[in-house]
Order: structure tokens, then C-alpha cells, then sequence
């Protein structure tokens, strides 16, 4: 069973503008979230991550949110750029082991 | 450091035939993982390591796939028999915390 959900399989934004990125989670045991970039026939490339401690992380012009009560985070880059057109996995974690990945977002930021 | 690195990048047999991939992780990660992405099931965990010690196998589809790792710096996903469904990017990561850091992958053809 997929218990971390990523429901939009692609995504297109202008640049410049804001890109949100959701995923959703279905274990609250998980206790730690990443978001990793992926570009064609390479391996993921994290990103940005958060623990459950927190509601905020922030890096540059990549922010993840997470609320756990609703089990959601989401990833927001400000402003998006051509060159973050990639695929984007949210993943989670429990106890920092093994991490559970979502099916990926596909951006794509258009000129 | 080089990263995770694997071996080969591509690998293309016929069925039935013994494939074996190679990874070596990043010195100093204590936790080694292998993942399989497929378009159906996207990312999935198959087998991890910790302290070369194997902890979780319950992703290993079946018992055509074995897993080693013999030291700290060196680990094999082996596949015998061979079959098309096993056509998938196999990805190594390692990790001494929560961020684990892949590898390009190794894209299996099994014709």
C-alpha cells in the first residue's frame, strides 16, 4: 500500500512564479520528510527536508510545510526557475530508517 | 567524494540469465539501501543495510533476488533467474543519518 501520496503526476508553472508541490501521508509514525529532485537517467538528489518537530524548513527558494494533523506537506519554490523543471519524490521516514516514496510531481517551468 | 557509485549503468540479458549490480557507497555512510523504480510502482524500497548487517528484506520481491554486503565499501543486488518484469532503474543510496544519497542507477533490460 502507498502511504506516502503524491496526487498530481505533472505540474507547469511560469517562471517567476510560485510552484506548490503537495504530498500526502497516511503513517503518523513517520517522523521525518525529504523532498528530492530527480532529472532524467539520474538517481534523486535531495533536496530539502524537515522533521515532524517542526512546521517549517526553509533553503533558498525552496520552503516545505508540513501539517501534521492533516498528515500533508507540501514543497514551494519562490520564484521557480527553467532549471527546476525535474520530477520531484516527497519521501518519509520513521525513526530515520527506510524511507517511503511517493510517485513523483513532474514540474516543468516554462520561460 | 565520488558519491555513490554503480555499476553498470546499463545492462541489458536475455531471460534467465544471472545479473548481478554494484554499488559502492559513500565512505563514512554506515547505512546502505536498494530501490527499484518501476512506472507502475514508482520508487520502492527492496532490501537495507546497516553496519553491513541486512535489517529489512521485505521489499526483495522473491527469492530469485539475494543481496550482499561483504564490507563497508562495496554491495551487490544479484538476480537469478532473470525474468522481464525485472526490467526496471535500480538505484543504491547511502546515508549515516536521515538524507540519503543515490546513485545514477542502473537501468536492467531483461529481453
Amino acid at each position: 500500500d502507498q502511504q506516502v501520496k503524491q496526487n498530481s503526476p505533472s505540474l507547469s508553472v511560469q517562471e517567476g512564479r510560485i510552484s506548490i508541490l503537495n504530498c500526502d501521508y497516511t503513517n503518523s509514525m513517520f517522523d521525518y520528510f525529504l523532498w528530492y529532485k530527480k532529472y532524467p537517467a539520474e538517481g534523486p538528489t535531495f533536496l530539502i527536508s524537515i522533521s515532524s518537530i517542526k512546521d517549517k524548513n526553509e533553503d533558498g527558494r525552496f520552503t516545505v510545510f508540513l501539517n501534521k494533523s492533516a498528515k500533508h506537506l507540501s514543497l514551494h519554490i519562490v520564484p521557480s526557475q527553467p532549471g527546476d523543471s525535474a520530477v520531484y519524490f516527497c519521501a518519509a521516514s520513521k525513526s530515520g530508517y527506510a524511507l517511503n516514496f511517493g510517485k513523483g510531481t513532474s514540474l516543468l517551468v516554462t520561460p | 567524494d565520488a558519491g555513490v557509485i554503480q555499476s553498470p549503468r546499463h545492462e541489458v540479458t536475455e531471460m534467465g540469465q544471472e545479473v548481478t549490480l554494484r554499488c559502492k557507497p559513500i565512505s563514512g555512510h554506515n547505512s546502505l539501501f536498494w530501490y527499484r523504480q518501476t512506472m507502475m510502482r514508482g520508487l520502492e524500497l527492496l532490501i537495507y543495510f546497516n553496519n553491513n548487517v541486512p535489517i529489512d528484506d521485505s521489499g526483495m520481491p522473491e527469492d530469485r533476488f539475494s543481496a550482499k554486503m561483504p564490507n563497508a565499501s562495496f554491495s551487490t543486488l544479484k538476480i537469478q533467474p532473470s525474468e522481464p518484469r525485472d526490467s526496471a532503474v535500480y538505484f543504491c543510496a547511502s546515508t549515516q543519518s536521515h538524507e540519503q544519497y543515490f546513485g545514477p542507477g542502473t537501468r536492467l533490460t531483461v529481453t
